[in-house]
């Protein structure tokens, strides 16, 4: 089955301190991936998506997201973190060969003043 | 631009009750997507709908839950005698079609059955 894997499920960062997030998603084939955030209490929303073209995507807040089609991966990153950051981060991933959008379990960011 | 909307945001019932949760899609947005979130078991998809005609209802947990897609502009969600085990967030997304567009996600309604 078609899965997404988020293996880090709780990231306690300092302000100012780099982020990286990974995700990893089964199969190969042609897929578009996306990363949501959720800030507390509050609903999903989206923060990059990859179709096709350029591997490396910017996406809003400064984050950015590179897809590494070799490794399966599709990992979310930001230079200098800020405690508005801290959320619960969200990698999907749609397989062009299904029909179904498929969550990762997500990762809890906690970000220190 | 009006995004997804909810209704109600909160709701509290006690066991036994019927609820009945809302969802009005983007305009123009022709799939429409119901999700479950809870501490224990995360992001759930329960049903999804393209040009209001239900696709995958696999997720949906027992034959109390029900959706319905009357128009392209509305759905419901309707859960039919509520437990406590229901209680959750439920967000309905909605996206241009289903071969991988974004979802864009309503802000969700909270249910507590008591």
């Amino acid at each position: 089955a078609q899965s997404v894997s988020q293996h880090n499920h709780h990231v306690i960062l300092s302000e100012a301190a780099s982020l990286e997030l990974g995700c990893n998603y089964s199969y190969g084939g042609t897929v578009n991936l996306f990363w949501y955030v959720q800030y507390p209490g509050q609903h999903l929303q989206l923060l990059l998506k990859y179709f096709s073209g350029d591997p490396l995507v910017k996406g809003i807040k400064g984050f950015e997201a590179e897809f590494i089609k070799s490794k399966f991966s599709f990992n979310l990153r930001k230079p200098s973190v800020q405690w508005s950051d801290t959320a619960e981060y969200f990698c999907a991933v749609f397989w062009n060969a299904g029909n179904m959008l498929t969550f990762g379990g997500g990762t809890r960011l906690m970000v220190k003043p | 631009d009006a995004g997804v909307i909810q209704s109600p945001r909160h709701e509290v019932t006690e066991m036994g009750q019927e609820v009945t949760l809302r969802c009005k899609p983007i305009s123009g947005h022709n799939s429409l997507f119901w999700y479950r979130q809870t501490m224990m078991r995360g992001l759930e998809l329960l049903i999804y709908f393209n040009n209001n005609v239900p696709i995958d209802d696999s997720g949906m947990p027992e034959d109390r839950f029900s959706a319905k897609m009357p128009n392209a502009s509305f759905s419901t969600l309707k859960i039919q005698p509520s437990e406590p085990r229901d209680s959750a967030v439920y967000f309905c997304a909605s996206s241009l079609s289903r071969t991988g567009s974004a979802q864009y996600f309503g802000p969700g309604t909270r249910l507590t059955v008591l």
